[in-house]
This record gives C-alpha cells, structure tokens and sequence, in this order.
C-alpha cells in the first residue's frame, strides 16, 4: 500500500516568492496535518484539516495557508518567502481526528525547501 | 503551555549496551503519547502510541512507557541500525487537533 505522498521533494525559491507543497494521504485516511522542521529541531504544527475544513492552526503567520481537497489531497501555500522558511515541510495523515488509532499519524518523505 | 522535553540530546551507545530515552510532557489532558524514529532527511516513521499511564509497549528492541508526566524509550541490545533521532509527540485534550514534538534524542550506536 502506498503512504503518505509529497510533491516535490526539493525546492529551491527565492526571497518573496510564492510556493505551493502538495501532499496525498493514505488511502482511506481524511486528515492531513501540516509541519515544518527546522535542522536540529522537532516538527512544528502548522495546520490540520479533515473534511476538507481546518481544524487547527499552529502559530504562524498568515503568509502560509493550506487547502483539502474532495479527494482528501492538500496543499501548503507559502506567500512572500523569508530565508527563515527553509525547512523540512512535512505532511501527515491519519484516519480522523480522535478516538484510538483514529488520531495515529502516518508522515510522509517531506519536501526540502530551500529560500535564497 | 504545553510542553515536551527530551533527553538526552543525543546518546552515543556501543552495540547491545541497553539505555532509555526521556520524553517529559506538560500538557492540559494527554490523548496520546507518540514516538517517531527519524533518519537523516527522512519523514518521521511511526513507532508506538501510548494512552494511559501505566501503558507498555514493544517491538523488537524497543520499549515505550508511560507514566502521568512522562514516557521512556527502553533500548535493549542496539544495533547499528537503531542509530536515528527518537521524536515524542503529544496530544493534548484541550486542542487535539494538535501534536507537540520534543526536539528529539540523536541516538548513535557504534559497533
């Protein structure tokens, strides 16, 4: 079975571009978290969406945003990039949002991003 | 706030000399207690999750535990390839819509 899917897996911007990251649950999964792991560092929260509606909301600016899609795929938007936005972005999926198992989430490879 | 801390940063081991990681966690109502294996420019790889004080864990050569403010990660016997940094993560009852991860513990383990 295939994981947790990310598009693309490097990316290299410059100052005040815009970027778009893309991620593809597991099959039958219908949450997507979003996070960004700086080097050295543990993954922060950026966002979660089920249903194709946000859930949750980690402390950033409103430059990033996200979207679900009917398919339960996402993406990240990233507007007006700073240097400091180089990190490890990383997608995770779980089956829904509480209960048991319910609420395990599956990451996938990450997409490196790079502003220069 | 909620807050997870690990320790140590890093561990550097020999092979089959057994140790334990530290995750200590403050937090408003604890769903669940995760811990992730992570390689070099890799995602974080599901380990365990844990839910009540009290709750044990294995798989192979790993042990996770849980008490009421903190978690171990129980190493028997390492092997090379357990050297990975080891990610905790909680949930919290008052936002679980949300995962706290610890910075992580680098675990080296020499043959």
């Amino acid at each position: 079975d295939a994981g947790v899917t990310q598009s693309p897996t490097h990316l290299i911007k410059t100052r005040g571009q815009h970027v778009t990251l893309r991620c593809s649950p597991i099959s039958g999964h219908k949450s997507v978290s979003w996070y960004q792991q700086v080097l050295g560092q543990g993954p922060q929260f950026i966002f979660q969406y089920y249903e194709k509606e946000e859930r949750g909301r980690g402390n950033f600016p409103d430059r990033f945003s996200a979207r679900q899609f009917p398919n339960y795929s996402s993406e990240l938007n990233v507007n007006a990039l700073l240097l400091g936005d180089s990190a490890l972005y990383l997608c995770a999926s779980s089956l829904g949002l509480a209960g048991p198992a319910y609420n395990e989430q599956f990451f996938g490879p990450g997409t490196r991003l790079t502003v220069l | 706030e909620d807050q997870v801390t690990q320790s140590p940063e890093a561990l550097r081991l020999q092979e089959g000399e057994s140790s334990s990681l530290n995750c200590s966690y403050t937090v408003s109502g604890l769903r669940g207690l995760f811990w992730y294996r992570q390689d070099p420019g890799k995602g974080p790889e599901f380990l365990f999750t844990l839910y009540s004080a009290g709750e044990e864990k294995e798989k192979e050569r790993l042990k996770a535990t849980l008490t009421k403010k903190e978690s171990f990660l129980h190493i028997t016997a390492p092997k090379p390839e357990d050297s990975a940094t080891y990610l905790c993560a909680v949930q919290a009852g008052n936002n679980f819509n949300k995962f706290y991860f610890g910075s992580g513990t680098k675990l080296n383990v020499k043959p």
